[in-house]
């Protein structure tokens, strides 16, 4: 089974400022057909998750561009340019190479 | 617009049964595999089963199998999870997710609200 680990678990950011939130995984993500198979989510309270960025980097219809995915192999970030106030939630990555799909333990992102 | 409407949660005593149903309204289920997912206070998001789209194959996490049954009727758009022998530590929001059909792309194409499930005496 792939193993995601998060961190940190708990991000206070001051409106404005960017945020960087990690993904480890216990096993390359990388895909034969060269895609890196890492979905980010973010969760507002009371809500479901919500798709930010696909295949690793790739974001989601109506995502602002201040997400922004990167990484490779086991290692990846999401990074948000300027936080805004509507951005509070609990970040998950998921990993769908190997079915059924893992997800990380959350970030809890707040606004400080 | 789309959406996956799950119901059938709510309070029920250890040892007892609940089946949660999912709706797709607008578009066929038919062609994509159904995944039951689960969030929980000890474990967060965990998928709790899957069933093909056709039905011919069904798994189950190792904490519920036994206990829990994943079915579809298509003909109804219809997914459900039969859940029995219910355990406190199964109490959580259970999200029905379906999986997209796009070769390259994310792997859910669409979650559903949520429903609430506890456990308790």
């Amino acid at each position: 089974d792939i193993l995601l680990t998060q961190s940190p678990l708990s991000l206070p950011v001051t409106p404005g400022e960017p945020a960087s939130i990690s993904c480890r995984s216990s096993q390359s993500l990388l895909h034969s057909n060269g895609y890196i198979f890492l979905d980010w989510y973010l969760q507002k309270p009371g809500q479901s998750p919500q798709l930010l960025i696909y295949l690793g980097s790739y974001r989601a219809s109506g995502v602002p561009d201040r997400f922004s995915g990167s990484g490779s192999g086991t290692d990846f970030r999401l990074k948000i340019s300027r936080v805004e106030a509507e951005d509070v939630g609990v970040y998950f990555c998921m990993q769908a190479l190997q079915t059924p799909p893992s997800f990380g333990q959350g970030t809890k992102l707040e606004i400080k | 617009q789309v959406h996956l409407v799950e119901s059938g949660g709510g309070v029920v005593q250890p040892g007892g049964s609940l089946r949660l149903s999912c709706v797709e309204s607008g578009v066929s289920l038919r062609v994509s595999g159904m995944y039951w997912v689960r969030q929980t206070p000890d474990k967060g998001l965990e998928w709790v089963s899957f069933i093909r789209y056709d039905g011919s194959d069904k798994n189950y996490v190792d904490s519920v199998k036994g206990r829990f049954t994943i079915s579809r009727d298509n003909s109804k758009n219809t997914l459900y999870l039969q859940m029995n022998s219910l355990r406190p530590e199964d109490t959580g929001v259970y999200y029905c997710a379906k999986v997209s059909i796009a070769t390259v792309g994310p792997y859910f194409a669409r979650w559903g609200q949520g429903i609430l499930v506890t456990v308790s005496s």
